[in-house]
């Protein structure tokens, strides 16, 4: 079993749509969780990082983290064809970015004009 | 967020020679970096972990004789892929943590022919 399982996709929505991006884990020691975005050929762009238990917002992202049920999404509102891309989850044992990261396998989103 | 720059962005060479792939910290000054490697419609894989001032520390598999890792300064750090062969293309990708989180570089793909 890997650490790290994320649903690869692909995912497809219509613009405007809501979109829910999930991972689970198995490694209770990992304690801080980012979201990337991957354009095809590209460097992964981070989006959020969080370490709490619970919602963090920025913009038209949100990101979850269920800590006792070793669950962490990623939802985007008011989707834009722009969105399209691979995203991946990523996770680090410890309390800080300043570790290894895990990466889920990434999941591919297309958003449909 | 924090810069991270890679040079060069594309490189072809010949079986049998070596290649260099920089990776800078343009805004912010790293101890640490990380080297990934990136296969078509795969997720990253970490290779190692580039310590400035100290020798670099290999995931199991990655053989550190042939990907050499030399991290000059705070601000940079070298992968020299030795005797490069077919099946070492691929998307070489560094990051450095920052913060609250890790930035990547654009990647450097590499065509061995």
């Amino acid at each position: 079993q890997k650490e790290v399982e994320q649903d690869p996709g692909p995912l497809s929505v219509p613009e405007g749509a809501i979109v829910s991006l999930n991972c689970t884990y198995s490694n209770s020691a990992f304690q801080y969780f980012m979201w990337y975005r991957q354009y095809s050929r590209k460097g992964p762009e981070l989006l959020m990082y969080t370490y709490s238990s619970g919602n963090k917002e920025d913009g038209r992202f949100t990101a979850q983290v269920d800590k006792s049920s070793k669950y962490i999404s990623l939802f985007i509102r008011d989707s834009q064809p722009s969105d399209s891309a691979t995203y991946l989850c990523a996770m680090v044992t410890g309390g800080t970015s300043y570790g290894k990261l895990t990466f889920g396998q990434g999941t591919i989103l297309t958003v449909h004009p | 967020g924090a810069v991270v720059s890679q040079h060069p962005s594309w490189v072809i060479c010949k079986s049998g020679t070596s290649v260099k792939i920089e990776c800078r910290s343009l805004d912010f000054q790293a101890t640490t970096m990380f080297w990934y490697r990136q296969f078509p419609k795969q997720s990253l894989m970490l290779m190692a972990t580039s310590n400035e001032g100290s020798k670099a520390t290999y995931e199991q598999g990655v053989e550190k004789d042939k990907f050499l890792i030399n991290h000059a300064s705070l601000t940079l750090s070298t992968l020299t892929v030795t005797s490069a062969h077919p099946e070492d293309s691929s998307f070489y990708i560094c990051s450095g943590p920052s913060g609250g989180g890790q930035f990547f570089g654009p990647g450097t793909r590499l065509t061995v022919l």
